[in-house]
């Protein structure tokens, strides 16, 4: 069965709002991390938080890690149409830098 | 400068056919991967090469081969395709001890 299960499927805000996207997984990981697809397109790596980090940020992106509930977070921070897109997380455990990757989230931002 | 590169971009082919796709990273990395992305969005892993050994292999059926001639490519060979292997299939690379992956913008596969 898949790893990572993400919630909301789909977001659509305002440009300037804050999306918050989440992503929970079933067993151990050394690292997760965030993915971009834009409509049409390859993934884009966002950010990557290891088991031991917490929090993390990157730009307008904030990422935190709670292994006890096996859960993460992407916020991205007054957000612009340009981050309408799919966003992924992936969880990595190990063995050859295998990732496994949620069910994503749709955001649009609309102007 | 494209940094993962696939093509074709785009294949049309009838059932029972068997066809390639080719990837090439130009970023040096050791490890190339492919996986396969269904039409609900949901990626999986396919196949994982390191320096030309193959290091992951999913569960795929054998009618998929991955053949990696040297460190920069990896190509995906499918024989006696079927309705169901229709999707987008992406190539990607990565650098040993650096978990980040550099994805190529895909290969949408329609099988008729």
């Amino acid at each position: 069965s898949q790893q990572g299960e993400e919630d909301p499927q789909a977001l659509s805000i305002q440009e300037g709002e804050n999306a918050t996207m989440n992503c929970s997984y079933k067993t151990s990981i050394n690292n997760l991390q965030w993915y971009r697809q834009n409509s049409g397109r390859g993934l884009v790596h966002l950010i990557l938080i290891r088991s031991n980090e917490r929090e993390k940020h990157s730009g307008r992106l904030r990422v935190t890690l709670d292994t006890s509930k096996k859960s993460s977070s992407l916020l991205i921070t007054a957000s612009r149409a340009a981050d309408t897109a799919s966003y992924f997380c992936a969880t990595g455990t190990g063995g050859g830098n295998k990732l496994t990757f949620g069910t994503g989230t749709q955001l649009k931002v609309e102007l | 400068d494209t940094a993962v590169s696939q093509t074709p971009k785009y294949l049309v082919t009838q059932m029972g056919n068997d066809k390639s796709i080719k990837c090439e990273q130009n970023l040096g990395h050791d490890t190339m991967y492919w996986y396969k992305q269904d039409s609900k969005k949901f990626l999986k892993i396919m196949f994982s090469y390191n320096n030309k050994e193959l290091i992951i292999n999913e569960t795929v059926p054998n009618r998929f081969s991955p053949k990696s001639p040297d460190k920069a490519h990896l190509n995906l060979h499918i024989n006696s395709l079927e309705l169901g292997d229709s999707a987008v299939y992406f190539c990607a690379s990565s650098q040993t001890s650096v978990e980040t992956q550099y994805f190529g913008p895909g290969t949408r596969l329609t099988v008729l």
